[in-house]
This record gives structure tokens, C-alpha cells and sequence, in this order.
């Protein structure tokens, strides 16, 4: 079974600033995706990177991006130029052959 | 059309109470979700529907009863709910079960059991 673990219950960050979330998975499966999606108090989970497993090139969005380090089994978030609107519950999610599987959540808090 | 609708938003019911919730999607899909999400928890997979026909029961128990009527509309029947069942119910939906696009999910159906 793959587990996905996000050590940071909690973070802050000064707007415009850069912050950094960590995530690290465990699984035996070599083709796979990984994800970090936003919670907002609005409720609505929403997708905010993408990452396939067998492209060693790191996914970015905008001021998103990712660190991707296959082997290590590492997938952190970095979100540039932070902004009030980031401020979220950010899950990492992997999904490998069955369905999709978050790790606990880091609540970020961007400050003005 | 790139939602996924969830009715009601909120529900109070009572323990006797049987009531329903409601997903709607207009995307083509042809698998959705259920999600149950306590406070400051990550979701839980609770079904899994494709093509119409259950996929997945992650072993929930029989008072929560889903219904794929068609490839637009997912329903989650409620019966005889206990309090610890208070939480927020999200559905999601994707292309195909297993494709790795992420899902869209709605705002979800906050739901207290008293």
C-alpha cells in the first residue's frame, strides 16, 4: 500500500514571499502520478500542480512548481510571490494504479 | 460546463431521519466519487463509481447507500446516521477511473447528524 506523508501540519509565510511544502510518498509501483490540490474555506478541493512519475523534468504553474526527486521519493510544493488567495489547506496526493490517496494536509497561512 | 454540483450545501438531520445529497456533472465523465472529510482531516475514498456501475466500497457501512442513476448524477442516501458521522461530503468526478488527470471535485455537503 502507498502511504503519503506531509510533514508540516502547519505553515506561514509573509505575502510575496516564497514558502515551501514538503511531501514524501512511499510505493512500490513504478508508473504513477502526483498531485497538489488546495483546500480554501470555500471547501472546494482544487488542482493545483501535476507530476508523472517517468518525466524527470519538474512540473510548474505559473508560480507554482515542484521539486521532484523520483528516487528519494520526494515531491515538495514551491509557491513563489505568496499571495493572500494561497492561503489553503494544501494535500499531497498520489495515485498510482487504483484511486487517488492524500497525505494529511499542511495549512498554510499567507500574512500580509 | 467544468463543475461538479453539490446539493444541498449544509443538512441537519436527525438520527431517524433518511435523507439524500446530491452530484451533478456535465463534463462526459464516466467516474465519480464520494469523499467523506472530518475537520482538519485529509478525504476518505467511500465509493467509487464507473461507467454507472459500483467500483469501489471502501467497507462503509450499510446506512450510506450510493446510486449512479446515470452518467450525470450521483446520489448518497442516507439512513439512520450516527453523530460521528458529521463531516463534509465531497464528490468528485474524472474521465475514466484510473486516468491520472486528477479529479473535479465540488464544495461538498457539510452535514451534521444530531
Amino acid at each position: 500500500a502507498q502511504t503519503v506523508t506531509q510533514s508540516q501540519p502547519e505553515m506561514s509565510v509573509q505575502e510575496a514571499e516564497t514558502v515551501t511544502l514538503s511531501c514524501t510518498y512511499d510505493t512500490s509501483e513504478s508508473n504513477y502520478y502526483l498531485f497538489w490540490y488546495k483546500q480554501p474555506p470555500s471547501r472546494q478541493m482544487i488542482l493545483v500542480i501535476r507530476q508523472e512519475a517517468y518525466k524527470q523534468q519538474n512540473a510548474t504553474e505559473n508560480r507554482f512548481s515542484v521539486n521532484f526527486q523520483k528516487a528519494a521519493k520526494s515531491f515538495s510544493l514551491k509557491i513563489s510571490d505568496s499571495q493572500l488567495g494561497d492561503t489553503a489547506m494544501y494535500f499531497c496526493v498520489f495515485m498510482g494504479n487504483n484511486d487517488m490517496r492524500f497525505g494529511a494536509g499542511t495549512r498554510l497561512t499567507v500574512k500580509p | 460546463d467544468t463543475e461538479v454540483t453539490q446539493t444541498p450545501k449544509h443538512l441537519v438531520m436527525g438520527m431517524t431521519n433518511k435523507k439524500s445529497l446530491k452530484c451533478e456533472q456535465h463534463m462526459g465523465h464516466r467516474a465519480m466519487y464520494w469523499y467523506k472529510q472530518k475537520a482538519k482531516k485529509p478525504p476518505e475514498l467511500m465509493f467509487v463509481y464507473s461507467y454507472e456501475k459500483l467500483s469501489i466500497n471502501e467497507s462503509v457501512p450499510s446506512r450510506f447507500s450510493p446510486e449512479c442513476p446515470n452518467s450525470s448524477l450521483l446520489n448518497l442516501h442516507l439512513h439512520a446516521l450516527q453523530p460521528e458521522d458529521s463531516a463534509l461530503y465531497l464528490c468528485a468526478s474524472s474521465p475514466r477511473q484510473g486516468e491520472p488527470y486528477g479529479y473535479t471535485f465540488g464544495s461538498g455537503t457539510r452535514l451534521t447528524v444530531v
